[in-house]
C-alpha cells in the first residue's frame, strides 16, 4: 500500500509569514499533485509535478518534487488570509496512473 | 457544463436505507472517478470509469456499494443498506484523458447516516 505522509497536520500563522509543508512517502510516484480544499468544496488542483527535482512556481507558491520522486514540498511566501485551506498532496504510480493516493492534508490558517 | 456537478449536496439517511448519489461530469470528459473522504482524512479512491466501462472498482468498501455510468456521461453511486461508517463526503471527479492529469472535482455529497 502506498502512503503519503503530510506534515505538519495543522499550521496557524500570521499574514506575511512564510511557510513550508511537506509530503513524504517510501514509494516512488510517476507524478505528484497538490490540491487546496476549502470547507464544503472539492479539492482544486494547484500543480502537477512529474520530473524528479522539478520546481514549479505559481505566484507566491513554490512546489518541488524530490529527486527520487518520493517526496514533495510546498512553500508559500508572504502568506495571505486567502491562502487558508486544506492542502492535499496526491500521487499517481505508473501501474495505475489514473488513480490518486492522497495524504491526510495540512490544514493551514492564515490570520490577518 | 462548466464544472463537475454533484447532487444532492447533503443527504441524511437512516441506517439501513438505500441512497443514490449523482455526478454530472464536465461534458466530453472520458474519465470519471469516485472518491470517499472521511472527516479529517484525504480522499480515498473508490472506482474509475472510462466512458461507460468500469475499469477499476477495487476501492469500493463492500458489495453494498455499486456505481454505474451507463451512457458514458452521468454517473450514479448507490449505497445499499447504509451503515454509520458510510458517513463521509463522496467526491466525483472527471478528466479529459485516461490518466490522473487534469482532474476536476465536484463539491461532493455529504452523507450522514443516523
Amino acid at each position: 500500500t502506498q502512503l503519503l505522509e503530510q506534515s505538519p497536520q495543522f499550521l496557524s500563522i500570521q499574514e506575511g509569514e512564510n511557510l513550508t509543508v511537506y509530503c513524504n512517502s517510501s514509494s516512488v510516484f510517476s507524478s505528484l499533485q497538490w490540491y487546496r480544499q476549502e470547507p464544503g468544496e472539492g479539492p482544486v488542483l494547484l500543480v502537477t509535478v512529474v520530473t524528479g527535482g522539478e520546481v514549479k512556481k505559481l505566484k507566491r507558491l513554490t512546489f518541488q518534487f524530490g529527486d527520487a520522486r518520493k517526496d514533495s514540498s510546498l512553500h508559500i511566501t508572504a502568506a495571505q488570509p486567502g491562502d487558508t485551506g486544506l492542502y492535499l498532496c496526491a500521487g499517481a504510480s505508473g501501474g495505475s496512473n489514473y488513480k490518486l493516493t492522497f495524504g491526510k492534508g495540512t490544514l493551514l490558517t492564515v490570520n490577518p | 457544463g462548466a464544472g463537475v456537478s454533484q447532487s444532492p449536496r447533503y443527504k441524511v439517511a437512516k441506517r439501513g436505507q438505500d441512497v443514490a448519489l449523482r455526478c454530472d461530469p464536465i461534458s466530453g470528459h472520458v474519465s470519471l472517478f469516485w472518491y470517499q473522504q472521511a472527516l479529517g482524512q484525504g480522499p480515498e479512491f473508490l472506482t474509475y470509469f472510462q466512458n461507460e466501462a468500469q475499469l477499476d472498482k477495487s476501492g469500493l468498501p463492500s458489495d453494498r456499494f455499486f456505481a454505474e455510468r451507463p451512457e458514458g456521461s452521468v454517473s450514479t453511486l448507490k449505497i445499499q443498506r447504509t451503515q454509520q461508517e458510510d458517513s463521509a463526503v463522496y467526491l466525483c471527479a472527471s478528466s479529459p484523458g485516461q490518466s490522473s492529469y487534469g482532474y476536476t472535482f465536484g463539491s461532493g455529497t455529504r452523507l450522514t447516516v443516523v
